[in-house]
């Protein structure tokens, strides 16, 4: 089975700073990783996903992510956060031949004027 | 289109009540599931459906029930409730084999068990 670990649990922020929020995972198959926010009171959106092909992945909102398959890693980027990105932000797994998703506990970011 | 409608979106219940929390997608979608988020832990899958008539266990099943008449509608029945299960919940829907094309949730209903 594979599953996901979140390494920062909070990250605060200064506005129009960098963020970086690390994510590895562990599979001995294919995987297919994912990036979900959750603002709050609010379910979960799709800022990015990660299936094949360039291991760069540009999503919603400024942000992206990079797929490492030596590291195992899929961390995610931004290179100046707003006061709007304040929220709770998920990594999640699939393999490739699987349609259920394992989330990591996710990354709580706090962004400040 | 609604996307993925769940009812109720707060619910208070005393230990023993059972309950059904209402999950709906309009997109066609095979795929459905439920999953439970609680603080630090992310959120865990609780039961999925792969199709009407077809559903399978989660990581964390116990105490709760699904079924899939149809494919727009996924409800999840809590037995006899009880605080552990304090927590929210949301539904998901995903079209297309592996989850490549995303999955949509819908908004969570918050269950509080006293």
């Amino acid at each position: 089975a594979q599953s996901v670990t979140q390494l920062d649990s909070q990250v605060p922020v200064f506005e129009e700073a960098p963020v970086e929020l690390r994510c590895n995972y562990s599979s001995s198959v294919s995987v297919y990783l994912f990036w979900y926010v959750q603002y709050p009171n609010q379910g979960l959106q799709l800022l990015l996903k990660y299936l094949s092909g360039s291991t760069l992945v540009k999503g919603i909102n400024g942000f992206e992510a990079e797929f490492n398959k030596s590291q195992t890693s899929f961390h995610l980027r931004k290179p100046s956060v707003h006061i709007s990105d304040t929220a709770e932000y998920f990594c999640a797994v699939t393999r490739s031949n699987d349609y259920k998703l394992s989330f990591g506990a996710g990354t709580t970011v706090t962004v400040r004027a | 289109n609604a996307g993925v409608t769940q009812t109720p979106k707060f619910q208070v219940l005393k230990t023993g009540q059972s309950m059904t929390l209402q999950c709906a997608q309009d997109m066609n979608h095979e795929y459905m599931s439920w999953y439970r988020q609680d603080p630090g832990m992310g959120l865990r899958l609780i039961h999925y459906s792969v199709g009407a008539g077809i559903t399978d266990q989660g990581e964390v099943p116990n105490g709760y029930n699904v079924s899939r008449s149809t494919t727009e509608d996924f409800p999840l029945r809590l037995l006899s409730a009880a605080p552990s299960q304090t927590s929210v919940y949301f539904c998901a829907s995903s079209d297309g084999l592996t989850g490549s094309y995303g999955y949509t949730f819908g908004s969570g209903t918050r269950l509080t068990v006293v």
